[in-house]
């Protein structure tokens, strides 16, 4: 039981690129959320996913795209990276009541 | 809409004294209210929560909250603290079904 598993650890970016970041859980949770953490602004999320087939916005969708097909996995895609995306990112999975999150261990992204 | 906040970046406390992390809430209704707590380079542990009842909530590791209606606090409490509660700990609301609104977090330093 792996829990809440994120690919790749660090990435770097040049401006305009476009990469996915990968999320997976083992717990067949049917909530998936992604979050961004930055220094003085705790973390916020972006966009986020109640079951397969179903997502929808967080606070700061803008420049992310999510799908979610199947249970298990939930992927962020960054269409075209900007500076300012420059950020790590958790995805998290909901453990049972609401509010009781279950955090992978982060991607630190970096856009240059 | 729902928010949380921190008023201290920085708490230093001395290995076996009481530590407190402040947090006050704003919120319609009744709140759902949350303790996370982050060690260097991992994701967010779930350590507390507060739905309704008693307004001494106990979590792991020690650690309780106190919610308190009138002053629209929740705050963490230890009694006595040790180096390895140093961590980045964050206040966060329940926003949505299962959206999470966070504090900026207060970072932890237990002196010994």
């Amino acid at each position: 039981n792996a829990g809440v598993t994120q690919t790749p650890k660090f990435q770097v970016l040049k401006t305009g690129q476009s990469m996915t970041l990968q999320c997976a859980q083992d717990m067949n949770h049917e909530y998936m959320s992604w979050y961004r953490q930055d220094p003085g602004m705790g973390l916020r999320l972006i966009h986020y996913s109640v079951g397969a087939g179903i997502t929808d916005q967080g606070e700061v969708p803008n420049g992310y795209n999510v799908s979610r097909s199947t249970t298990e996995d939930f992927p962020l895609r960054l269409l075209s990276a900007a500076p300012s995306q420059t950020s790590v990112y958790f995805c998290a999975t909901a453990i049972g009541p609401p509010g009781e999150q279950y955090f992978g261990p982060g991607t630190r992204l970096t856009v240059t | 809409a729902q928010s949380v906040a921190q008023p201290e970046d920085q708490v230093n406390v001395a290995e076996g004294n009481p530590l407190t992390v402040k947090c006050t809430y704003s919120v319609s209704g009744n709140p759902y209210l949350f303790w996370y707590v982050q060690y260097p380079n991992r994701g967010l542990q779930f350590l507390l929560k507060y739905i309704t009842g008693d307004n001494l909530v106990k979590g792991s590791y020690g650690f309780e909250a106190e919610f308190n209606k009138s002053q629209t606090s929740f705050h963490l409490k230890k009694p006595s603290a040790l180096v390895s509660d140093s961590a980045l700990y964050f206040c966060a609301v329940l926003t949505g079904a299962n959206n999470l609104f966070f504090g900026t977090g207060t970072r932890l330093t237990v002196i010994p």
